[in-house]
């Protein structure tokens, strides 16, 4: 079982540019979390999927962030345009009943 | 929005010393469940409880569930460099897929 995969895994891009985080989750999760990740804040989540529809995305921060579930084998998180302050860790987690969670490797974004 | 307290924040001990770190809310959950995240990396779930007052062994690691299922500690008996990491506690207060995660505990065990 190859686990959760993401990718990147390191992102450096400049503030206004487009970002797109891409998620696989375990086969057979039918739940799909976007979380980010920084020192200040800890772990917040941003959005999360069960069966591929969005569920609560009462986290994402603005309209500058947009995630979609296109299949049940993967996820995109995109913000538009970037800013500084999106500098983070992004984690995408998977799960079967929503409580135990298993966490892909994270992308960490850097917006200059 | 339910809040998940975890203390302490940090915390550095030498190798072969007891540790007890916990996780506090005002809410009652209906799960709850510890990760340990190694630098550069994703949490990883060590355990859930489910019932209150539930005790699980994890080889050095006891993890417990209070009674009235709004809190949790995990104890490390003779703690060991491989410890180290950061100890998040997370919890569900229904069934509608979605966990609220503590701020966690830092731990460092040193050689």
């Amino acid at each position: 079982d190859a686990g959760v995969i993401q990718s990147p895994r390191h992102e450096v891009t400049e503030m206004g540019q487009e970002v797109t985080l891409r998620c696989k989750p375990i086969s057979g999760h039918d739940y799909l979390f976007w979380y980010r990740q920084t020192m200040m804040r800890g772990l917040e989540l941003l959005i999360y999927f069960n069966n591929n529809v969005p569920i609560d995305d009462s986290g994402m921060p603005e309209d500058r962030f947009s995630a979609k579930m296109p299949n049940a084998s993967f996820s995109t998180l995109k913000i538009q345009p970037s800013e500084p302050r999106d500098s983070a860790v992004y984690f995408c987690a998977s799960s079967v009943s929503g409580n135990e969670q298993f966490f892909g490797p994270g992308t960490r974004l850097t917006v200059l | 929005t339910q809040l998940l307290e975890q203390s302490p924040q940090f915390l550095s001990i030498q190798e072969g010393e007891n540790l007890t770190v916990y996780c506090n809310s005002s809410s009652v959950f209906s799960s709850l469940q510890w990760y340990r995240q190694e630098p550069g990396e994703g949490p990883v779930l060590l355990v859930t409880v489910v019932t209150g007052g539930e005790v699980k062994k994890l080889k050095r690691l006891t993890f417990q569930f209070g009674d009235a299922r709004k809190d949790s500690s995990l104890h490390i008996t003779a703690a060991q460099p491989g410890d180290t990491g950061l100890y998040l506690c997370a919890g569900e207060n229904t069934n509608a897929g979605k966990s609220t995660f503590g701020d966690g505990t830092t731990l460092t065990v040193k050689p």
